[in-house]
């Protein structure tokens, strides 16, 4: 079993609609929750984290974690075009490591 | 200009050969990190360092070494020992106290034949 399991995708929303990102997690012990954004053929760039239960909001974009069920979701709100790239997850484990999912691919139609 | 850089950009050898990744930072971070990303999946580290002149072995770190002698700077050696060198190499820092928000270079693609 996979630490970190995305949906790879593709994911497609109409520019305007709500993308919902999910991520499932493996290690109960996990305490720290990423959400890095990666556009094609460029490196990650981190763009939410999450410590605690409950949701987290920047602009348009919103973070939630459920600890008891292992999930962390990241909301888009009104898409954009601008939005459409690999999304991907990563949770804490031990030593200071971060652990990835493989991403989820999104693309914001127009 | 605060950041982390990563020279070159592209990097062809052939199979054999070691090669060596630069991997430099001005942002007076004390941690470093290795990770290479193959087409389609989540980054797989390779090697970490928390201070200068130590590091720890990642979860893949056969066929790579590193070095630490400086805080600016983690190089990465891959050597000819690695069974599958082609991919994405992304090299990231982070403050000590916040080890775990990881801000990462441009990446270097290395493609050997």
């Amino acid at each position: 079993q996979k630490e970190v399991e995305q949906n790879s995708g593709p994911l497609s929303v109409p520019e305007g609609a709500i993308a919902s990102l999910n991520c499932t997690y493996s290690d109960r012990g996990s305490q720290s929750f990423f959400w890095y954004r990666q556009y094609s053929g460029k490196s990650p760039e981190l763009i939410m984290f999450i410590y605690s239960n409950g949701d987290k909001e920047d602009g348009r974009f919103t973070a939630q974690l459920n600890k008891a069920s292992q999930y962390v979701s990241l909301l888009i709100r009104d898409s954009q075009p601008s939005d459409s790239a690999t999304y991907l997850c990563a949770v804490t484990g031990s030593a200071r490591q971060l652990t990835f999912g493989s991403g989820t691919q999104l693309t914001v139609l127009p | 200009d605060g950041g982390i850089t990563q020279s070159p950009k592209y990097l062809f050898r052939k199979e054999g050969q070691n090669v060596t990744l630069s991997c430099e930072q001005n942002l007076n971070h004390d941690a470093m990190y290795w990770y290479r990303q193959d087409p389609g999946q989540g980054l797989r580290l390779i090697y970490y360092s928390q201070i200068v002149n130590d590091f720890q072995k990642g979860d893949i770190a056969e066929g790579y070494s590193v070095s630490r002698e400086k805080k600016e700077s983690f190089p990465l050696t891959v050597t000819s020992a690695q069974k599958n060198p082609t991919a994405f190499y992304l090299c990231a820092s982070a403050r000590e106290d916040k080890a775990y928000e990881q801000y990462f270079g441009p990446g270097t693609r290395l493609t050997v034949t």
